[in-house]
Order: structure tokens, then sequence, then C-alpha cells
């Protein structure tokens, strides 16, 4: 089952404001992974984290890897139009390089004008 | 990177029908992941290939569904005797064989059991 709690579920923002979300769990992981999914496609791979403390960044996401490693954080600045999709963050079950992920169940993200 | 690609994206069939889905990773990964996903949940682990060799199968996965990868590049998901509770994305992921883990999702194969 799933081990990774998102937060919020959803959220409706207007286009230009600042959006943070965060993912957390029981567990303590050594990486964290966000992804974003539009409908009816695959998640498509946003930030990687390998390090605890680490904040990484692409373009206006920025993504923080908890100094616990059992939480991780995406913002996203002056949000547009085409942010609008489900955001998962994920990580991997085992310590090895060959792990399956498990995924949280997501931040639905809506943009209005 | 040409990316993951899934094939066909949509499949409508009847409940106790068989039908198999392909995957073609990004061309240097050597390995493969299937996932599937139902409405409002993140992706579930199914299966996990090495190159040619499964190596990790979910509880997931009944005896219903097989999956191949028989010279380490393509893979493909079997289901046998469909049901309507296998309605679902099935997704495929492919990553590098060393360093870290991040996966690559290809679009999907959405399937409906009627």
């Amino acid at each position: 089952g799933q081990q990774l709690n998102q937060s919020p579920q959803s959220m409706f923002i207007q286009e230009g404001e600042d959006v943070s979300m965060n993912c957390t769990s029981s567990s303590i992981f050594n990486t964290w992974l966000w992804y974003k999914q539009d409908p009816g496609e695959g998640p498509v791979l946003l930030i990687a984290l390998y390090k605890a403390g680490e904040l990484t960044s692409n373009g206006r996401l920025t993504a923080q890897f908890g100094i616990t490693r059992k939480d991780s954080f995406l913002n996203i600045s002056a949000s547009i139009p085409s942010d609008v999709g489900i955001y998962f963050c994920a990580a991997p079950l085992n310590t090895g390089t060959a792990s399956k992920l498990t995924f949280g169940t997501g931040t639905r993200l809506q943009v209005t004008l | 990177d040409t990316g993951v690609s899934q094939d066909p994206r949509h499949k409508i069939t009847k409940r106790g029908q068989n039908v198999t889905f392909r995957c073609d990773p990004i061309s240097e990964h050597n390995r493969l992941y299937w996932y599937r996903q139902t409405l409002g949940q993140g992706p579930e682990f199914l299966t996990y290939f090495q190159n040619e060799a499964q190596l990790e199968k979910s509880r997931l996965l009944s005896d219903r569904f097989s999956a191949e990868r028989p010279k380490g590049s393509f893979s493909t998901l079997e289901i046998q005797r469909t049901e309507q509770g296998d309605s679902a994305m099935y997704l495929c992921a492919s990553a590098r064989g060393s360093g870290r883990n991040e996966q690559f999702f290809g679009p999907g194969t959405r399937l409906t059991v009627l």
C-alpha cells in the first residue's frame, strides 16, 4: 500500500501565485522524486533529490529533501495555466539502485486565470 | 532519447478476453518496470526486469498476469481472462542500469474491461 502522504490533496490557485506542497512518510528514504501527470498521460519526472537537506531547482520548480529524510517539499513559483495537473512524490522502497518506487496519492493543482 | 513508448494507448475488451500490451524503453536503459494506476491513485508497482531477467513481482500480479522481456529490450504484459477489476492505466518505466533511481515513464495503456 501507499506509504507516502501528500498534502494538500487538491488546490485551486490564481495564475501568478506561488504553490507549496509536501510529502511525508513514517519511513526514512534516501531518494525523493517528484513527478507531474497530465490527464491520460504517464508521469513526467520533474526533480530528483538524493541528499538530506538538498535543495534543487528546475525552472520555476524548487524541491527540498527534508533533513529528517522522512519528507520532501515542492514549490512552484509564479504559476501558469500549464502547471495544471497532478503532482506525485515517489521514493524507492529498497536502498538499492534497482528499486521499485512507491508513490503518494498526489496533489491536484488547478490554476485559474 | 526518444523516450519510453507504449502500445496500444487505449484498449477496450470484454470480460474474459486476453490482452497484451507492449513497452519499448529508452534504448540504453536496461531496467524496465510495469506499474498499474487506478483513478485517483498513484502508480503501483507490478514487476521489474533487469535486462531479460524478471527480478521481482508484486503480489498484485495474479497468475492471470505475465510479463516478458525476451531480448532485454521491449517488454510485453499479458492479462488472461480479463476481469472488470483489471480496468486501469498500465504504465511502463525504464531506468539506467546503475546509479540513481530516476525512472522515466511512458504514456501508458488505458485498459477498459466491459
